[in-house]
Order: structure tokens, then C-alpha cells, then sequence
């Protein structure tokens, strides 16, 4: 079974702190991919990174750092000097052919808050 | 580029009565999802189209939820009749195919009372 767990139900950060994201994913599949989405009071998902099961470098981008361990199976997500603006949802999201058609499996979500 | 288009944003109906939802998914893009999306949920898959054909559509209550793609583009997801329990945003998306990552719409928020 494909299965992914975000045991953060929610995080308050001040503003400049440092914050990481758990994800820590299940699935029977060789190949895989794995995804990152915010979702802000909008309501809108938008996409952040997408990584394949066979690239575990770290990649950063501005603020944002994803660090990928297949050892362990997670996915985990940094924002370095947080923003207000960064006060969202994030959900990290696993595909691969196990869930059928490559369909998006989702975690739950972690609502981060960040106060000024 | 223009993004994932959904409509209505916001639909408030009675129970018992018919609703339905529309996507226009990015240009170029052959795959189209419609995922249901609790509060304080993870969204979950209702039916996934490659071009105008449904790949997956396991999780679709089908005896009152119905989707189209008509000539591999646009969408439209009806339900009838309503349940309280439909109350929901219900989400488009659209991408390029297996393993690519999906682009969102703003989601339609559907009230049921």
C-alpha cells in the first residue's frame, strides 16, 4: 500500500526562525515520485518541488530546502528564516504505479504558522 | 500561461438537489484529476482522465457522481442528488502525464444544507 504520513498537525514558528517539515512516506514501488504543495487561506495548491525516487540529492531553492532519505523514507522540508507569507498548508504527496495509475497520494497536511 | 480554471468558486444548493462543477485544465495538458478535499483533509482522488479517457475512476461514488471530458479538454463533475456529506471543495488539476507533478485549481467550494 502507498501511504504517506505527516505526523506535524501544526507548527507555530516566530518570524526568522528556521522550521522543518516531516513527511515520511510508504510504498512498495522502485520508482517513484515524491511532492511538496502549499496551500494558502486561498486555497489553492500550488506545486513546490517534485523529486524521483532515484535522485536523493538535497535541493535547495531561495529559502526553501528539501532533504530526501530513502533510508528512511522521508521527504522532509526547511524554510531558513521563515515569513509570514509563509503561513500555510504544506502537503507533501507520493505517485507511483502501486497506486494504480499514478494517481497523488496525499498526507494530511501540516499547518504552519508563522507569527511577526 | 493561464492556469488550472474551475467554476464556480463557491456553490451553496439543498439536498436532494444537482450541482455541477467545471475545469479547464492547462493548455497542452492530456491529464486532468478531480480530487475531493475534506477539511483539514489531505485531498483524495475522485477520477483521473488521460485525454478523454477515465484511467481511474476506483474512487468515484458512482451512483450519484458523473464526469466528462469532452474532446480531451475541458471537465465537468456533476452530482445527483446532493448529500449533506458532499459538503467539500472539490479540485481540478491538471499535468503532463505519469510521474509529473499536477497543477492546481482554486477548488470550488460546495455547501450542502
Amino acid at each position: 500500500a502507498q501511504k504517506v504520513t505527516q505526523a506535524q498537525t501544526e507548527i507555530s514558528v516566530v518570524e526568522k526562525e528556521d522550521v522543518t517539515l516531516d513527511c515520511v512516506y510508504e510504498t512498495r514501488d522502485t520508482t517513484y515520485y515524491l511532492f511538496w504543495y502549499k496551500q494558502p487561506p486561498s486555497g489553492e495548491l500550488v506545486f513546490l518541488i517534485r523529486r524521483n525516487s532515484f535522485d536523493e540529492q538535497n535541493e535547495i531553492s531561495g529559502r526553501y530546502s528539501w532533504n530526501f532519505q530513502k533510508s528512511t523514507s522521508s521527504f522532509n522540508f526547511t524554510i531558513t528564516a521563515s515569513q509570514v507569507v509563509d503561513s500555510a498548508v504544506y502537503f507533501c504527496a507520493l505517485s507511483g504505479p502501486a497506486s494504480g495509475t499514478y494517481k497523488y497520494i496525499f498526507g494530511t497536511g501540516t499547518r504552519l504558522k508563522v507569527l511577526a | 500561461e493561464a492556469g488550472v480554471v474551475q467554476s464556480p468558486r463557491y456553490k451553496i444548493i439543498e439536498k436532494k438537489q444537482p450541482v455541477a462543477f467545471w475545469c479547464n485544465p492547462i493548455s497542452g495538458h492530456n491529464t486532468l484529476y478531480w480530487y475531493l478535499q475534506n477539511l483539514g483533509q489531505g485531498p483524495e482522488l475522485l477520477i483521473r482522465y488521460e485525454n478523454e479517457e477515465a484511467v481511474d475512476d476506483s474512487q468515484l461514488p458512482k451512483d450519484r457522481f458523473s464526469a466528462e471530458r469532452l474532446k480531451g479538454v475541458d471537465s465537468t463533475l456533476k452530482i445527483q442528488p446532493a448529500e449533506l456529506g458532499d459538503s467539500a471543495v472539490y479540485l481540478c488539476a491538471s499535468g503532463q502525464g505519469r510521474g509529473t507533478e499536477a497543477f492546481f485549481g482554486q477548488g470550488t467550494r460546495l455547501t450542502v444544507v
